[in-house]
């Protein structure tokens, strides 16, 4: 599986819209960019995934560059709930073995 | 609460001792994934289940850990003879193909090692 690399941290204010940024320059075209936040003390949570359009679902909206090597994580209104560390990942999904592989993500803190 | 149990949450113990965790999927899950968790980093993958059999295993994971799933159902984790490198969370996750590939984790057992 490709690489990600993600800043450390970020703040944001609440309500505002929260713009996590992910490289993943050596992505190739069979892998797809997923996404999933930890709470503090909770396990990972799946929030988003795709492969080169945008998406968007209840939590969040993931935009991926034409060139796939890169996107962006957009939580647009963001709540203290949120604050978490963020994970992208990119991966095959072949759905055999769909192990996923973590990075350190990032930490995201909302403040009020 | 994501509908995956893991028990006990924490378990402390003295080196040397040996301790089971058990994971409960979700139930028409029939993919089961271990991952383990240090302090400031993502989870690391151990090893991973369809139905009963065990498909994969990471090289973390080292002969003094074992895994089974016996009637394709709950899972445990065991691991002898205790290091204290091996404090950390062990997390367990399950997913059925198709949807989205989407994992469900549980919240995880905290092991620290006395």
């Amino acid at each position: 599986d490709a690489k990600t690399t993600q800043p450390p941290s970020m703040d944001c204010a609440e309500g505002r819209a929260a713009n996590l940024p992910c490289n993943h320059s050596t992505i190739s075209g069979n892998e797809y960019v997923y996404w999933y936040r930890q709470i503090h003390s909770q396990g990972p949570q799946y929030i988003i995934h795709g492969l080169k359009n945008n998406e968007t679902n209840e939590m969040a909206s993931l935009i991926i560059t034409e060139d796939r090597k890169s996107s962006t994580l957009i939580l647009p209104h963001a709540t203290l709930r949120d604050t978490a560390v963020y994970y992208c990942i990119v991966r095959v999904d072949t759905g055999a073995n769909s192990k996923l592989t973590f990075g350190k993500g990032i930490t995201l803190s909302v403040r009020p | 609460d994501t509908g995956v149990s893991q028990n006990p949450r924490h378990k402390i113990t003295k080196r040397g001792q040996n301790v089971t965790f058990r994971c409960d999927p979700i139930s028409e899950h029939n993919r089961l994934y271990w991952y383990r968790q240090t302090l400031g980093q993502g989870p690391e993958f151990l090893t991973y289940f369809q139905n009963e059999a065990q498909l994969e295993k990471s090289r973390l994971l080292s002969d003094r850990f074992s895994a089974e799933r016996p009637k394709g159902s709950f899972s445990t984790l065991e691991i002898q003879r205790t290091e204290q490198g091996d404090s950390a969370m062990y997390l367990c996750a399950s997913s059925y193909p198709g949807l989205a590939n989407e994992q469900f984790f549980g919240p995880g057992t905290r092991l620290t090692v006395l």
